[in-house]
Order: C-alpha cells, then sequence, then structure tokens
C-alpha cells in the first residue's frame, strides 16, 4: 500500500498568492521527509531536506524564504510556495524513507502547481 | 562528481522485446543504486534496487546488472509489454539523498 500521502494532487493558483502542499507518512514516524521538483520531462531535482522539529536543510539555488518548509510532526510536512509565479508551476513531489538499515525511498504521487 | 548519467534518453521496444538502459556514475562513495518507474502524472515508485556487493538483481521481469570497476549499472525489462511503458530514471546515493538521471521514456509497441 501507499507509504507516501501527498495532497493536493493538483492546484492552479494566481501569481502572487501562496500555495501550500502536504506530505504525510502513513505507516511509520518520518523524522526526515524530502522535497523534489521536477519539470516536464526532466528529471527530479532535490530541493530541500525537511527535519522534524529542526529547520529545513536547502540545497544549493533554493530560496528558503520562497519555499517554506514547515515538518510540525513526525507523520507531517507542509511546502509553502510563497508569492508564486508562472516559473514555479511544476511538479513537486515529496518523499520518505523507510526506518531500517538499506531502506529505500518512497514518494508520494505529487503536485502539478499551476501558477498563472 | 556527483552526476549520474542515464542513456538513452528514450527507447521504443516491440512487446515481447527486451529494453535495456544504462546508467553511468563517477563517484566511487555511491553504495545504492535503485530503478524507479514513473506513470505520467505520478510519483516516482520504486522498481528494484542494488548494492555493489552483487554484480546482478533479478526480480520478475526486471533486472539489474551492475559493473563497479567500470561503474555502470543497466536495467533489463525482458519480455517488455506495453504497460511498461513509462520513464524510467536510474539514481544513486552514497547514503541519505538520491541523484537521479535524467530519465529514460521507454514506449513499447503492441
Amino acid at each position: 500500500g501507499a507509504v507516501v500521502s501527498q495532497h493536493p494532487s493538483w492546484v492552479i493558483c494566481k501569481s502572487g498568492t501562496s500555495v501550500k502542499i502536504e506530505c504525510r507518512s502513513l505507516d511509520f514516524q518520518a523524522t526526515t521527509m524530502f522535497w523534489y521538483r521536477q519539470f516536464p520531462k526532466q528529471s527530479l531535482m532535490l530541493m530541500a531536506t525537511s527535519n522534524e522539529g529542526s529547520k529545513a536543510t536547502y540545497e544549493q539555488g533554493v530560496e528558503k524564504d520562497k519555499f517554506l518548509i514547515n515538518h510540525a510532526s513526525l507523520t507531517l510536512s507542509t511546502l509553502t510556495v510563497t508569492s508564486a509565479h508562472p516559473e514555479d508551476s511544476s511538479f513537486y513531489i515529496c518523499s520518505v524513507r523507510t526506518p531500517g538499515p538499506n531502506s529505500p525511498l518512497h514518494f508520494g504521487n505529487g503536485t502539478r502547481l499551476t501558477v498563472t | 562528481q556527483q552526476q549520474v548519467k542515464q542513456s538513452p534518453q528514450s527507447l521504443i521496444v516491440q512487446k515481447g522485446g527486451i529494453s535495456i538502459i544504462n546508467c553511468a556514475y563517477e563517484n566511487t562513495a555511491f553504495d545504492y543504486f535503485p530503478w524507479y518507474q514513473q506513470f505520467p502524472g505520478k510519483g516516482p515508485a520504486l522498481l528494484i534496487a542494488i548494492r555493489p556487493d552483487v554484480s546482478e538483481k533479478k526480480e520478475g521481469r526486471f533486472t539489474i546488472s551492475f559493473n563497479k570497476s567500470a561503474k555502470q549499472f543497466s536495467l533489463h525489462i525482458m519480455d517488455s509489454q506495453p504497460g511498461d511503458s513509462a520513464t524510467y530514471f536510474c539514481a544513486a546515493s552514497p547514503e541519505g539523498n538520491l541523484i537521479f538521471g535524467k530519465g529514460t521514456k521507454l514506449s513499447v509497441k503492441p
């Protein structure tokens, strides 16, 4: 069954507004969640690592004030795209790693964001 | 080097044929090599993964071949089916985060 639940699956918003995307770990507590971004017909690029109870770690080139990450509980991480612009339109995907050594990374079904 | 180079970019295979996708890496610290399958509008799903202590891993019609000395690994899909049509990503990880290849769009023709 699904390991990761992501919501919403798609969202359309107007330029200048903010959008929140939720990522839930369904079967276990996840102290770490990962947020990826994927442009059409391109690969997945890691944006940030969400750490429960502490600040997220952002990859180089990702604006932390633009992409706010909150990991308030062991099963929920949120990504807020603030003051969205058309160039932020993309497919955002979260992922979690199941507990234990050598564990795989499982992805949510993604959120298609379209900024008009 | 943190890159993972994947080829081909796209692949067309007849039903029943073998699909082969190749990846190469530079960083010898990488020790986990998964393959993901992604359908349009969906998140990637883990297909099969291998660690460098083995040269081959098979799960059903899917096989990973791993060549540690050449720093290359490949995915073989036997008896390819139209339902296998998707984008496939190889990835590599030293520990923690994954670094993805650029993906291969596979089309299996009936």
